[in-house]
Protein backbone atom coordinates (compact mmCIF):
# COMPACT_ATOMS: atom_id res chain seq x y z
CA UNK A 1 0.00 0.00 0.00
CA UNK A 2 1.16 3.44 -0.68
CA UNK A 3 -0.95 5.60 1.73
CA UNK A 4 -3.22 6.54 -1.15
CA UNK A 5 -6.63 5.38 -1.53
CA UNK A 6 -8.71 5.66 -4.86
CA UNK A 7 -12.25 4.92 -5.50
CA UNK A 8 -13.96 3.55 -7.46
CA UNK A 9 -11.12 1.26 -9.04
CA UNK A 10 -13.25 0.88 -12.29
CA UNK A 11 -15.91 3.47 -13.81
CA UNK A 12 -18.34 2.52 -16.72
CA UNK A 13 -20.20 5.92 -17.78
CA UNK A 14 -22.04 7.37 -20.57
CA UNK A 15 -21.52 10.74 -21.97
CA UNK A 16 -24.59 12.61 -20.27
CA UNK A 17 -23.78 11.10 -16.57
CA UNK A 18 -22.13 13.09 -13.79
CA UNK A 19 -19.74 11.28 -11.56
CA UNK A 20 -16.88 11.75 -9.50
CA UNK A 21 -13.71 9.78 -8.08
CA UNK A 22 -11.80 10.07 -4.59
CA UNK A 23 -9.16 10.18 -3.26
CA UNK A 24 -7.68 10.03 0.23
CA UNK A 25 -4.03 10.19 1.69
CA UNK A 26 -2.54 8.73 4.68
CA UNK A 27 0.58 9.91 4.21
CA UNK A 28 0.40 13.43 5.87
CA UNK A 29 0.91 15.45 2.84
CA UNK A 30 -0.06 18.94 2.04
CA UNK A 31 -0.48 18.04 -1.84
CA UNK A 32 -2.28 16.62 -3.96
CA UNK A 33 -2.24 16.33 -7.79
CA UNK A 34 -4.59 14.64 -10.55
CA UNK A 35 -2.72 12.90 -13.38
CA UNK A 36 -4.85 11.03 -16.84
CA UNK A 37 -2.83 8.11 -18.13
CA UNK A 38 -3.88 7.18 -21.47
CA UNK A 39 -2.22 4.27 -23.91
CA UNK A 40 0.84 5.15 -25.42
CA UNK A 41 1.04 8.96 -23.68
CA UNK A 42 3.34 10.13 -20.83
CA UNK A 43 1.15 10.62 -17.60
CA UNK A 44 -0.51 14.23 -18.14
CA UNK A 45 -0.64 16.28 -15.04
CA UNK A 46 -3.78 17.55 -14.71
CA UNK A 47 -4.44 19.44 -11.35
CA UNK A 48 -2.30 20.47 -9.02
CA UNK A 49 -3.43 21.70 -4.88
CA UNK A 50 -0.91 22.95 -2.56
CA UNK A 51 -1.95 23.56 1.13
CA UNK A 52 -5.74 23.19 -0.17
CA UNK A 53 -5.19 25.72 -3.16
CA UNK A 54 -5.14 25.09 -6.32
CA UNK A 55 -2.07 26.10 -7.73
CA UNK A 56 -1.99 24.48 -11.04
CA UNK A 57 -4.83 23.92 -14.04
CA UNK A 58 -3.27 22.70 -17.03
CA UNK A 59 -5.97 23.57 -19.35
CA UNK A 60 -8.23 20.97 -18.77
CA UNK A 61 -11.34 20.67 -20.08
CA UNK A 62 -14.23 22.42 -17.36
CA UNK A 63 -16.03 19.08 -17.97
CA UNK A 64 -13.60 17.82 -15.39
CA UNK A 65 -13.75 19.34 -12.02
CA UNK A 66 -11.41 19.00 -8.80
CA UNK A 67 -12.20 19.55 -5.24
CA UNK A 68 -10.21 19.54 -2.24
CA UNK A 69 -12.08 19.79 0.58
CA UNK A 70 -9.14 19.27 3.27
CA UNK A 71 -5.19 18.18 3.12
CA UNK A 72 -6.35 14.30 2.80
CA UNK A 73 -9.08 14.52 0.52
CA UNK A 74 -9.13 15.20 -3.54
CA UNK A 75 -12.20 14.78 -6.10
CA UNK A 76 -12.27 14.78 -9.89
CA UNK A 77 -15.99 15.50 -10.80
CA UNK A 78 -16.76 14.47 -13.83
CA UNK A 79 -19.45 15.64 -16.43
CA UNK A 80 -20.88 15.15 -20.16
CA UNK A 81 -17.45 13.41 -20.96
CA UNK A 82 -16.66 12.39 -24.11
CA UNK A 83 -15.08 8.78 -25.03
CA UNK A 84 -11.79 10.15 -25.01
CA UNK A 85 -11.30 10.94 -22.32
CA UNK A 86 -11.70 7.30 -21.07
CA UNK A 87 -8.10 6.54 -19.11
CA UNK A 88 -6.64 5.84 -16.02
CA UNK A 89 -6.67 8.78 -13.90
CA UNK A 90 -4.46 8.97 -11.32
CA UNK A 91 -3.99 10.55 -8.00
CA UNK A 92 -0.81 11.53 -5.83
CA UNK A 93 0.18 13.26 -2.74
CA UNK A 94 3.78 14.43 -1.68
CA UNK A 95 5.07 16.94 1.18
CA UNK A 96 5.48 20.46 -0.43
CA UNK A 97 9.69 20.05 0.60
CA UNK A 98 9.69 17.23 -1.64
CA UNK A 99 9.53 16.22 -5.10
CA UNK A 100 9.13 12.38 -5.19
CA UNK A 101 5.19 11.80 -5.58
CA UNK A 102 3.31 9.05 -3.95
CA UNK A 103 0.27 7.71 -6.55
CA UNK A 104 -2.71 5.48 -5.96
CA UNK A 105 -3.68 2.64 -7.61
CA UNK A 106 -5.90 4.82 -10.03
CA UNK A 107 -9.63 4.85 -11.55
CA UNK A 108 -9.51 2.86 -14.80
CA UNK A 109 -12.41 5.25 -16.35
CA UNK A 110 -14.65 4.31 -19.62
CA UNK A 111 -16.81 6.56 -21.15
CA UNK A 112 -19.53 5.12 -23.79
CA UNK B 1 8.75 21.93 -25.36
CA UNK B 2 10.76 20.40 -22.67
CA UNK B 3 10.66 16.39 -22.35
CA UNK B 4 11.54 13.52 -21.73
CA UNK B 5 11.65 10.46 -23.42
CA UNK B 6 13.08 6.73 -23.56
CA UNK B 7 14.88 4.98 -26.49
CA UNK B 8 13.58 1.45 -26.00
CA UNK B 9 9.83 0.95 -25.67
CA UNK B 10 10.22 -2.37 -24.86
CA UNK B 11 12.89 -4.49 -23.22
CA UNK B 12 13.29 -8.16 -22.83
CA UNK B 13 15.98 -9.89 -20.50
CA UNK B 14 16.58 -13.26 -18.81
CA UNK B 15 15.86 -13.44 -15.44
CA UNK B 16 19.47 -13.39 -13.40
CA UNK B 17 20.42 -10.66 -16.63
CA UNK B 18 21.26 -7.27 -15.55
CA UNK B 19 19.04 -4.76 -16.99
CA UNK B 20 19.56 -1.42 -18.29
CA UNK B 21 16.96 1.10 -19.22
CA UNK B 22 17.49 4.48 -20.28
CA UNK B 23 16.20 7.80 -20.67
CA UNK B 24 17.10 11.06 -22.48
CA UNK B 25 16.04 14.29 -20.42
CA UNK B 26 15.78 18.38 -22.75
CA UNK B 27 15.82 20.29 -20.14
CA UNK B 28 19.24 21.13 -18.64
CA UNK B 29 18.14 23.20 -15.94
CA UNK B 30 16.00 19.94 -14.34
CA UNK B 31 17.89 19.44 -10.94
CA UNK B 32 16.00 16.42 -9.35
CA UNK B 33 15.54 13.06 -11.46
CA UNK B 34 13.44 10.14 -10.29
CA UNK B 35 12.50 6.27 -11.38
CA UNK B 36 9.04 4.39 -11.28
CA UNK B 37 7.77 1.22 -11.90
CA UNK B 38 4.60 0.36 -12.75
CA UNK B 39 2.78 -2.74 -12.12
CA UNK B 40 -0.14 -3.89 -14.38
CA UNK B 41 -3.33 -2.79 -12.45
CA UNK B 42 -1.38 -0.62 -10.01
CA UNK B 43 -0.55 3.16 -9.80
CA UNK B 44 3.25 4.17 -10.12
CA UNK B 45 5.42 3.27 -7.69
CA UNK B 46 8.97 5.16 -6.71
CA UNK B 47 11.90 3.21 -7.19
CA UNK B 48 15.11 5.44 -6.86
CA UNK B 49 15.93 8.91 -6.96
CA UNK B 50 19.07 11.30 -7.98
CA UNK B 51 20.03 14.75 -7.45
CA UNK B 52 21.69 16.94 -10.31
CA UNK B 53 24.82 17.45 -8.05
CA UNK B 54 25.13 13.05 -8.19
CA UNK B 55 25.98 11.08 -10.93
CA UNK B 56 25.17 7.76 -9.32
CA UNK B 57 23.14 6.61 -6.43
CA UNK B 58 22.47 2.61 -5.28
CA UNK B 59 19.93 1.23 -4.12
CA UNK B 60 18.84 -2.62 -3.38
CA UNK B 61 19.78 -4.03 -6.66
CA UNK B 62 18.80 -0.94 -8.57
CA UNK B 63 21.21 1.87 -9.61
CA UNK B 64 20.73 5.17 -11.15
CA UNK B 65 23.26 6.84 -13.32
CA UNK B 66 23.27 10.57 -14.47
CA UNK B 67 25.36 12.19 -17.29
CA UNK B 68 24.53 15.60 -17.47
CA UNK B 69 27.10 16.41 -20.37
CA UNK B 70 24.29 14.17 -22.69
CA UNK B 71 21.43 14.77 -20.71
CA UNK B 72 20.74 10.69 -19.92
CA UNK B 73 19.90 9.20 -17.09
CA UNK B 74 19.75 5.40 -16.78
CA UNK B 75 18.43 2.95 -14.57
CA UNK B 76 20.11 -0.95 -13.92
CA UNK B 77 18.77 -3.32 -12.31
CA UNK B 78 21.06 -6.43 -11.21
CA UNK B 79 19.89 -10.18 -11.28
CA UNK B 80 16.37 -8.92 -12.70
CA UNK B 81 13.25 -11.45 -11.66
CA UNK B 82 9.75 -12.17 -13.45
CA UNK B 83 8.63 -9.31 -10.23
CA UNK B 84 10.50 -6.80 -12.38
CA UNK B 85 8.29 -7.04 -15.12
CA UNK B 86 6.58 -3.52 -15.49
CA UNK B 87 6.85 -0.48 -17.21
CA UNK B 88 9.71 2.01 -16.06
CA UNK B 89 9.02 5.85 -16.10
CA UNK B 90 11.49 8.44 -15.75
CA UNK B 91 10.80 12.28 -14.56
CA UNK B 92 12.50 15.07 -14.10
CA UNK B 93 11.66 18.62 -12.60
CA UNK B 94 13.24 21.49 -10.98
CA UNK B 95 11.54 21.85 -8.20
CA UNK B 96 9.09 24.79 -7.50
CA UNK B 97 7.96 24.28 -4.21
CA UNK B 98 5.74 21.22 -5.04
CA UNK B 99 6.30 18.55 -7.34
CA UNK B 100 6.26 19.46 -11.18
CA UNK B 101 7.42 15.84 -12.48
CA UNK B 102 7.60 15.67 -16.00
CA UNK B 103 7.50 11.76 -17.13
CA UNK B 104 8.64 10.07 -19.83
CA UNK B 105 6.34 7.87 -21.74
CA UNK B 106 7.85 4.21 -20.47
CA UNK B 107 9.76 1.35 -21.11
CA UNK B 108 8.07 -2.03 -20.49
CA UNK B 109 10.79 -4.31 -18.74
CA UNK B 110 9.87 -8.14 -19.68
CA UNK B 111 11.78 -10.75 -17.83
CA UNK B 112 11.51 -14.30 -18.80
CA UNK B 113 12.04 -17.51 -16.29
Amino acid sequence: ETGVTQTPRHLVMGMTNKKSLKCEQHLGHNAMYWYKQSAKKPLELMFVYSLEERVENNSVPSRFSPECPNSSHLFLHLHTLQPEDSALYLCASSQDSDEKLFFGSGTQLSVL
Amino acid sequence: GESVGLHLPTLSVQEGDNSIINCAYSNSASDYFIWYKQESGKGPQFIIDIRSNMDKRQGQRVTVLLNKTVKHLSLQIAATQPGDSAVYFCAETLFSGYSTLTFGKGTMLLVSP
